[in-house]
């Protein structure tokens, strides 16, 4: 059954740098996310992304950070410049064309710590 | 806004006891309505949906209703294993422009005793 991988599974980093988060969608799927949960909390949606464009965003998906499709496969998430409360587990989602979106498939997480 | 309130873990059963785990929701459209489950280090899995009142999801011997009258949708097992332990999380799924932006419910976690 094909499935959404991240890369890497874990990654730690030092404040104020750049990270680069990666996912390969299912491949026929149209609709793609990005999620967070910091530990203990709610997973919180980040983004949304159809059609080459972000088609939503949260109030948490600030200037900080970017999505970007760079070829047919996958779809990353960039974080400028990290900050200590950056640290969580992303996670990215991928949908068919069934209602808009509607029924998402997750990938495994990758597991960010910033120090 | 939409909202998901699950009710407060961790709960502890013993193997092959009935579980029900609690889920209400507000929301101000017609939501679809999930389950999701989170086994120790892997990330959210689909468990079961529901897209309209009175439909009922199921899936591994997972089933849940979705009830307007009490916006609720409850997750039920007949008897539990110890494999099901793991964080599971209602979430419901509305139109939010051009997407479907789903809001998840803080997580319940199951531990499942021998």
């Amino acid at each position: 059954e094909p499935e959404v991988t991240q890369t890497p599974s874990h990654q730690v980093t030092q404040m104020g740098q750049e990270v680069i988060l990666r996912c390969v969608p299912i491949s026929n799927h149209l609709y793609f996310y990005w999620y967070r949960q910091i530990l203990g909390q709610k997973v919180e949606f980040l983004v949304s992304f159809y059609n080459n464009e972000i088609s939503e965003k949260s109030e948490i998906f600030d200037d900080q950070f970017s999505v970007e499709r760079p070829d047919g496969s996958n779809f990353t998430l960039k974080i400028r410049s990290t900050k200590l409360e950056d640290s969580a587990m992303y996670f990215c989602a991928s949908s068919p064309r069934d209602r808009g979106g509607e029924t998402q498939y997750f990938g495994p997480g990758t597991r960010l710590l910033v120090l | 806004g939409d909202s998901v309130t699950q009710m407060e873990g961790p709960v502890t059963l013993s193997e092959e006891a009935f579980l029900t785990i609690n889920c209400t929701y507000t929301a101000t459209g017609y939501p679809s309505l999930f389950w999701y489950v989170q086994y120790p280090g892997e990330g959210l899995q689909l468990l079961l949906k529901a897209t309209k009142a009175d439909d009922k999801g199921s899936n591994k011997g997972f089933e849940a209703t979705y009830r307007k009258e009490t916006t609720s949708f409850h997750l039920e097992k007949g008897s539990v294993q110890v494999s099901d332990s793991a964080v599971y999380f209602c979430a419901l799924s509305d139109r939010n422009g051009g997407s479907y932006i789903p809001t998840f419910g803080r997580g319940t976690s199951l531990i499942v005793h021998p």
